[in-house]
């Protein structure tokens, strides 16, 4: 059972340089999330999608853009990444927006 | 942005020794969870919480609602070497499964 999984597990960028983060979760789950996390900090809500074809902003939207055409999958993409977006991605996905969220292990990004 | 006040940021724990953690919000949260996050892995969940004053166990790890919904606290007992780690608690306000995280308590072994 894979449960959320996380593609690509590392990235170097270069700045201005795009890229798509990609999410897969196996437990036919209606929502999903992106977080951000920052050395020292929580996770941080970057968007969410409380089901196929939606998408929402979270606390810290800026730079990202976020698609959800399947169930399964929910997109982070990166238009043109800026060193200030070097961090850890997890993605989660749930059944509900009341129900416990479940983690991928995070595709980690630098962006030199 | 919103934050979660957490403490203690860090503690040595010595195997068989009690922990406690807790969380406090200026805001109300209609849950509260707790997740523990290993080393080059994603936080996994630990305890749930769903109504005020509740009071969850699961295995050695206790967990409780506070009766004004601005706070929570984590109980770890007869700690084991695997309990290190960091712990994050996480509180919802709505139903589209918004989580406001705390800085997490870094738990590792005393030297």
């Amino acid at each position: 059972n894979a449960g959320v999984t996380q593609t690509p597990k590392f990235r170097v960028l270069k700045t201005g340089q795009s890229m798509t983060l990609l999410c897969a979760q196996d437990m036919n789950h209606e929502y999903m999330y992106w977080y951000r996390q920052d050395p020292g900090m929580g996770l941080r809500l970057i968007h969410y999608s409380v089901g196929e074809g939606t998408t929402a902003k979270g606390e810290v939207p800026d730079g990202y853009n976020v698609s959800r055409l399947k169930k399964q999958n929910f997109l982070l993409g990166l238009e043109s990444a800026a060193p200030s977006q070097t961090s850890v991605y997890f993605c989660a996905s749930s059944y509900g927006g009341s129900q416990p969220q479940h983690f991928g292990d995070g595709t980690r990004l630098s962006i030199l | 942005g919103q934050q979660l006040n957490q403490s203690p940021q860090s503690m040595f724990i010595q195997e068989g020794e009690d922990v406690s953690m807790n969380c406090t919000s200026s805001s109300i949260f209609n849950t509260w969870l707790w997740y523990k996050q290993d080393p080059g892995e994603g936080p996994v969940l630990l305890i749930a919480l769903y109504k005020a004053g509740e009071l969850t166990s699961n295995g050695r790890l206790t967990a409780q609602f506070g009766i004004t919904r601005k706070d929570s606290f984590l109980n770890i007992s007869a700690s084991i070497p695997s309990d290190v780690g960091i712990y994050f608690c996480a509180g919802q306000r709505g139903s589209q499964g918004n989580l406001i995280f705390g800085k997490g308590t870094k738990l590792s072994v005393k030297p």
